[in-house]
């Protein structure tokens, strides 16, 4: 069964701290990954996925496929950067699995 | 550009009682189709998953049931509501592509009493 872990539901940082939300998959085969975010009163939106190696907002994200990690982190949180996080593997032709879910909360 | 609404955003229904959430998708043409809960301390649970008209994934069993009547409209219903299907619905889609991301709705607030 497909299975997707966000060990912390909540994650609280002050600003200007490192921040690394959590995550492990476990599935059979090479799921593709993504983030995802909701801000406070937004819709669930994409922040970054692992095949386009990008820098979101300051996010990345390292996929370990011996660990089946594929951790967020950012060097610097900002408080605008306080928002719910979804890890999100994508199986079987567009077929997303999402985490729990971390709530991050940056301190001023 | 393409837009997906869905609605009502909120809902209230009585145990027993049917239901019927809508979600359509504009500016696109043969989209994937995603009906999720999102339930508190449990992440957003993929319900069913369509790839075509008439073609519908149940991802688990359930009191639910969903339908793709056009190739744009997504219909999750139930013909008699149970206390347990209270919850937050997110409509989504995404390219048939792979590696494309799922845009989402506003979703709904169902509380069954």
């Amino acid at each position: 069964a497909q299975r997707v872990t966000q060990p912390e539901k909540l994650l609280s940082v002050f600003k200007g701290a490192p921040v690394e939300l959590k995550c492990n998959y476990s599935y059979s085969g090479s799921p593709e990954l993504f983030w995802y975010v909701q801000y406070s009163r937004q819709r669930l939106q994409l922040l970054l996925r692992h095949i386009s190696r990008e820098s979101i907002k300051g996010f990345t994200a390292d996929l370990n496929k011996g660990e089946t990690s594929f951790h967020l982190k950012k060097p610097f949180a900002q408080e605008e950067d306080s928002a719910m996080y979804y890890c999100a593997p994508s199986y079987n032709f567009n077929k997303f699995y999402f985490g729990s879910g971390t709530k991050l909360n940056v301190k001023p | 550009s393409q837009t997906i609404h869905q609605w009502p955003a909120t809902l209230v229904q009585p145990v027993g009682s049917p239901l019927s959430l809508e979600c359509t998708v504009e500016g696109t043409s043969n989209p994937n189709l995603y009906w999720y809960r999102q339930a508190a301390g449990r992440g957003l649970q993929l319900l069913f998953y369509s790839v075509g008209i008439g073609q519908i994934s149940s991802e688990v069993p359930q009191n639910l049931s969903a339908s793709r009547p056009q190739d744009r409209q997504f219909i999750l219903s139930s013909k008699k509501l149970l206390l347990s299907d209270s919850g937050f619905y997110l409509c989504a889609w995404s390219f048939r592509d792979s590696n494309t991301e799922a845009f989402f709705g506003q979703g709904t607030r169902l509380t069954v009493v």
